[in-house]
């Protein structure tokens, strides 16, 4: 049974902060790893799709990183707006096919003005 | 926009009941894959469908079933609804066969069951 972790569950941080979230994913089977941000009553927004050990990457403020060999992910927010108020998903894809997603519970974030 | 439209977007059934659930698929994008999403849990794959057929399933019954159409567009039925049926669905589509491939949802569907 292939387990996702995702931490914390929920994070409460005030406008302008920096916040992380961690993913942890096996490492065996490796295919990719994917970011998702889901607001409430929209379909998740595909962040990141992370292949290769190493793999960094940004869009705007937010950024991820990718260890495969000891399977976590990092996700960061720079300097946070309340827009940003969602769940952070991640999602593994290995052994059982390239898109079939195995997910974490999320990080929930809200971002106060 | 995803381009991933599914529908209904909210439904109440009894306890016994059938759905169906319907999607449409990315242009293009002729994998689909369907998903449950049970409150406080994160999304679970129920199974997948390429190019009609079904390409892998999850840990579900054999009372959820699925079709995809030539168009690639796909349904979900759900068969003898148990009130551990109430979720959000939801329905992704993507292009096969590569690993880096962005895999695109819709906005999901509420089931209730009664």
């Amino acid at each position: 049974i292939l387990n996702v972790e995702q931490s914390p569950q929920s994070l409460h941080v005030q406008e302008g902060d920096s916040t992380n979230f961690t993913c942890s994913f096996p490492s065996s089977n490796f295919y990719a790893l994917h970011w998702y941000r889901w607001e409430t009553a929209k379909s998740p927004e595909a962040l990141f799709v992370m292949t290769l050990n190493g793999d960094e990457k940004k869009k705007g403020r937010i950024s991820a990183t990718l260890n495969t060999k000891e399977g976590y992910s990092y996700l960061y927010i720079k300097g946070s707006q309340p827009e940003d108020s969602a769940t952070y998903l991640c999602a593994f894809s290995g052994g059982s096919g390239y898109s079939t997603l195995t997910f974490g519970k999320g990080t929930m974030l809200l971002v106060s003005p | 926009e995803t381009g991933v439209t599914q529908s209904p977007t909210h439904l109440i059934k009894t306890r016994g009941q059938q759905v169906t659930l319907r999607c449409s698929s990315q242009s293009g994008h002729n994998t689909v894959s369907w998903y449950q999403q049970a409150l406080g849990q994160g999304p679970q794959f129920i199974f997948q469908y390429y190019r009609e057929e079904e390409n892998g399933r999850g840990n579900f019954p054999p009372r959820f079933s699925g079709l995809q159409f030539p168009n690639y567009s796909s349904e979900l039925n759900v068969n003898a609804l148990e009130l551990d049926d109430s979720a959000l669905y939801l329905c992704a589509s993507s292009l096969p066969g590569v690993s880096g491939n962005t895999i695109y949802f819709g906005e999901g569907s509420w089931l209730t069951v009664v």
